[in-house]
């Protein structure tokens, strides 16, 4: 089956650091990637999407200068959270789909558990 | 716009005991899908099924099953005999065809199932 995975798994970092996070594709070619977070006790809500060679779409609310996503290759999405302040401390889940733009079709990865101190 | 609830925030049970997560959704859309994911204390979502709109038939997969009415725009998920490592959050998400890159999510049912 298809498999994602995300490095790491749990980061905590200073108020004020940035913090790089990786979604992998591992035995496919994610033409599409999301990026998903999730608030203590609270749903899934999709931050961007990014399809492999473009700029990610992100939605509304969400700031992109400060949620930086980049989707250089077909296996490898990062995430990075720049000037990171307590309130952005989430968790956060990655997805990825071969079929462009496909959300019935994503596979999740196991998500990032951020801690900003 | 499309939309998903999950009136039941919480419920606990004991174990055994067979035990209903209720969905209910809104779409404009003729074509969509429709998801259940289990996301227990890990944090890792496990993907349960996915139904397509015109696919209405029941589907039970060992303890599970699912009840697909769009005459009441429900999907319901029923564990039958729960056990406690059945407990986790219960997700119900729907995406529409013509709007590929939008999947909603319920606000999650979370299932406790004591020895």
């Amino acid at each position: 089956g298809a498999v994602v995975s995300q490095h790491p798994s749990r980061v905590i970092c200073k108020s004020g650091t940035s913090v790089k996070i990786e979604c992998r594709s591992l035995d496919f070619q994610a033409t599409t990637m999301f990026w998903y977070r999730q608030f203590p006790k609270q749903s899934l809500m999709l931050m961007a999407t990014s399809n492999e060679g473009s700029k990610a779409t992100y939605e509304q609310g969400v700031e992109k200068d400060k949620f930086l996503i980049n989707h250089a290759s077909l296996t490898l999405s990062t995430l990075t959270v720049t000037s990171a302040h307590p309130e952005d401390s989430s968790f956060y889940i990655c997805s990825a789909t071969e079929v462009p733009g496909a959300v019935y079709e994503q596979y999740f990865g196991p998500g990032t558990r951020l801690t900003v101190t | 716009a499309q939309k998903v609830t999950q009136a039941q925030t919480e419920i606990s049970v004991v174990e055994k005991e067979d035990v209903t997560l209720d969905c209910v959704y809104e779409t404009r859309d003729t074509t969509y899908y429709l998801f259940w994911y289990k996301q227990p204390p890990s944090g890792e979502l496990v993907f349960l099924i996915r139904r397509n709109s015109f696919d209405e038939q029941n589907e039970i997969s060992g303890r599970y099953s699912w009840n697909f009415q769009k005459s009441t725009s429900s999907f319901n998920f029923t564990i039958t005999a729960s056990q406690v490592v059945d407990s986790a959050v219960y997700f119900c998400a729907l995406s529409e065809a013509d709007n590929n890159n939008d999947m909603r999510f319920g606000a999650g049912t979370r299932l406790t199932v004591k020895p």
